[in-house]
């Protein structure tokens, strides 16, 4: 059962344009979200969180929205830059984890193309 | 700057050996983790470790066993290696210590490099 998903695998963006990653879960216990963004052989790094109390936030090009009673978020990149081009995790964590256990998503690999 | 370790970076064994994965954190992070990412599966949770000694199963637990002996080292054991087994491994530490400033719990986790495993 994937409380968390991510259903486009892979996305292309032209440099300069926006990049939309999306991230659609099913457990409404879920209060805190995060992105993470991985480059191949290197570990997660992370990018992005949003608390459940809020329906956005925002760091410089990165912008996370959410949306709970569509139980949906999304990261908007503006404006996209090659240096992007990476994996793109969703995850997100209730108060009952034991341990601050996070579930994530499968991952969107963006592509920005010069 | 919190940082994780992972003992290889690259590693390659055959089926049947013993395998030991080693992650060390040096955030004092009560909290460590072990995933394995394989394309189009996303990162899923091997095992994770609350406290000293303390472990518990993730989603996919089979095959594997942990040890934490200590609160900065957390250790992945493959009993017997198989082909199935070739991942790339991450691990993780987090602390659910302090909230937010508006009340949530900061789960932020820090990852490792990552050790590609691959056994033949």
């Amino acid at each position: 059962d994937q409380q968390v998903k991510q259903n486009s695998p892979s996305l292309s963006v032209q440099e300069g344009r926006i990049s939309i990653l999306n991230c659609d879960y099913t457990n409404s216990m879920f209060d805190y979200f995060l992105w993470y963004k991985k480059y191949p052989a290197e570990g997660p790094t992370f990018l992005i969180s949003i608390s459940s109390i809020k329906d956005k936030n925002e760091d410089g090009r990165f912008t996370v929205f959410l949306n709970k009673s569509a139980k949906h978020l999304s990261l908007h990149i503006v404006p996209s830059q090659p240096g992007d081009s990476a994996v793109y995790f969703c995850a997100a964590s209730h108060p009952y984890n034991q341990g601050g256990k996070l579930i994530f998503g499968q991952g969107t690999e963006l592509s920005v193309k010069p | 700057d919190v940082k994780v370790t992972q003992s290889s970076r690259y590693l390659v064994k055959r089926t049947g050996e013993k395998v030991f994965l080693e992650c060390v954190q040096d955030m004092d992070h009560e909290n460590m983790f072990w995933y394995r990412q394989d394309p189009g599966l996303g990162l899923r949770l091997i095992y994770f470790s609350y406290d000293v000694k303390m472990k518990e199963k993730g989603d996919i637990p089979e095959g594997y066993s942990v040890s934490r002996e200590k609160k900065e080292r957390f250790s992945l054991i493959l009993e017997s290696a198989s082909t199935n087994q070739t991942s790339m491994y991450l691990c993780a530490s987090s602390t659910t210590l302090g909230t937010q400033g508006d009340g949530t719990g900061w789960y932020e986790q820090y990852f490792g490099p990552g050790t590609r495993l691959t056994v033949t």
